[in-house]
């Protein structure tokens, strides 16, 4: 079964807005949580990462939100730009060797 | 450059004819891993290795070997493929030195395989 589970599948945004992603997940062994981006033909890259000690993590445009009570993390692209349309995932580790992604989300910022 | 290269990037090929895709890192990473990604169920860990003649099995290892005999190269071999192994394969690497807690993998380009 999936171990996170990530929503929206698809989103669109007007350029400006904040789009917002949001994950789940059932294990609390995870310790650590990045957020990837991936471009068409590329493979993805780190973005963004939060240990579950932190509640919030910002860098520059991006924040992630984590709440372990909850067992939810979200990614939060504020004033977000045409540039930022790509696929977006999730993911969850154990000790950062043992992966497991989201579904991912395609994000359309329309000009 | 630093890099993550895989090969080939797309391969069709039949149904039980052995074949190898290869992944090398030029970053003297001790990490490297496999994932097959796939429409609706996003990126699936295969195998990774946390150093030289070290392999572990990720989420979905059925029907694949590794084998990590230097620490650049990291080869996945498919030794009887099937159609259900059509996927959008992607080697990643990081180094183990990096704060425990952040580790940014690298990933390559991807290798497109289809197997008919």
């Amino acid at each position: 079964q999936q171990q996170v589970k990530q929503s929206p599948q698809s989103l669109i945004v007007q350029k400006g807005g904040i789009s917002i992603i949001n994950c789940a997940y059932e294990n609390t062994a995870f310790d650590y949580f990045p957020w990837y981006q991936q471009f068409p033909g590329k493979g993805p890259a780190l973005l963004i990462a939060i240990r579950p000690d932190v509640s919030e993590k910002k860098e520059g445009r991006f924040t992630i939100s984590f709440n372990k009570s909850a067992k939810q993390f979200s990614l939060h692209i504020m004033d977000s730009q045409p540039g930022d349309s790509a696929t977006y995932f999730c993911a969850a580790s154990i000790v950062s060797n043992q992966f497991y992604f989201g579904t991912g989300t395609s994000l359309t910022v329309i000009p | 450059e630093a890099q993550v290269t895989q090969n080939p990037r797309y391969l069709i090929t039949v149904t039980g004819k052995k074949l190898t895709v290869t992944c090398s890192q030029n970053m003297n990473h001790e990490y490297m891993s496999w994932y097959r990604q796939d429409p609706g169920l996003g990126l699936r860990q295969i195998y990774y290795s946390m150093n030289v003649e070290v392999t572990d099995k990720g989420d979905v290892p059925e029907g694949y070997k590794v084998s990590r005999k230097e620490k650049r190269n990291f080869p996945l071999i498919l030794e009887s493929p099937s159609p259900n192994q059509t996927s959008l394969y992607f080697c990643a690497s990081a180094s183990l030195k990096w704060d425990r807690g952040y580790q940014p993998q690298h990933f390559g380009d991807g290798t497109r395989l289809s197997i008919l």
